[in-house]
């Protein structure tokens, strides 16, 4: 049975760098073609994927924010971490960190399975 | 950038089949994924790749995909399926991984 958890800050002051964590469970992240990545929703908005972490160490991250986050893992606590710098109110939402996995066919990945997500405020 | 275009809401009386889509220029070459998320709650993926469904998920719900443009289709739409859904793919080159913008599933 898959779980993941997120851990963090619920309030951050504008220009801080938040720290978010992933703790999972059944999986391992030396398995090869999985992955664990972070999605962020803003209240009443829609699901922005941001960044992902490959068993391999392969990271990618989203285009628009890829200059402020980074991607991290400890395969041997099962974590995954994700720094974000320079927050703004806009960045106020809630993250969640999610299972990533080559769907049937073996060319697509997608996320499988979610965290229960963490509300990040952003405010001074 | 790449993006996954949805229409915000759709409203259907129970029973009646609700069809939401999905539009992107990937589409052809890409599969299509269905995320339903229910208020307050974490998404969970109802179809992948454009028309499989993991186990659990009912049958009413089903996917297809033609050209640019994916379906998720609800057969018989229920009061408990009142939820956001969001499309989810990649573009041609892989560099972008894109939620649609989500549509809102009104049954009543």
């Amino acid at each position: 049975q898959i779980t993941l958890k997120e851990s963090g800050p619920t309030l951050v002051k504008p220009t801080q760098t938040l720290t978010l964590t992933c703790t999972f469970s059944g999986f391992s992240l030396s398995t090869s073609r999985v992955g664990v990545g972070w999605i962020r929703q803003p209240p009443g908005k829609a699901l922005e994927w941001l960044a992902l972490i490959y068993w391999d160490d392969d990271k990618r991250y989203s285009p628009s924010l890829k200059s402020r986050l980074t991607i991290t893992k400890d395969t041997s606590k099962n974590q995954v971490v994700l720094t974000m710098t320079n927050m703004d109110p806009v960045d106020t939402a809630t993250y969640y960190c999610a299972h990533w996995t080559l769907s049937a066919a073996g060319i697509q990945y997608y996320f499988d399975y979610w965290g229960q997500g963490t509300l990040v405020t952003v405010s001074s | 950038s790449y993006e996954l275009t949805q229409p915000p809401s759709v409203s259907v009386s129970p029973g009646q089949t609700a069809r939401i889509t999905c539009s992107g220029d990937a589409l052809p070459r890409k599969f299509a994924y269905w995320y339903q998320q229910k208020s307050g709650q974490a998404p969970v993926v109802v179809i992948y790749e454009d028309s499989k469904r993991p186990s659990g998920i009912p049958e009413r719900f089903s996917g297809s995909s033609s050209g640019t443009m994916a379906t998720l289709t609800i057969s018989g739409a229920q009061v408990e399926d009142e939820a956001d859904y969001y499309c989810f793919s990649t573009d041609s080159s892989g560099n972008y991984r894109v939620f649609g913008g989500g549509t809102k599933l009104t049954v009543l």
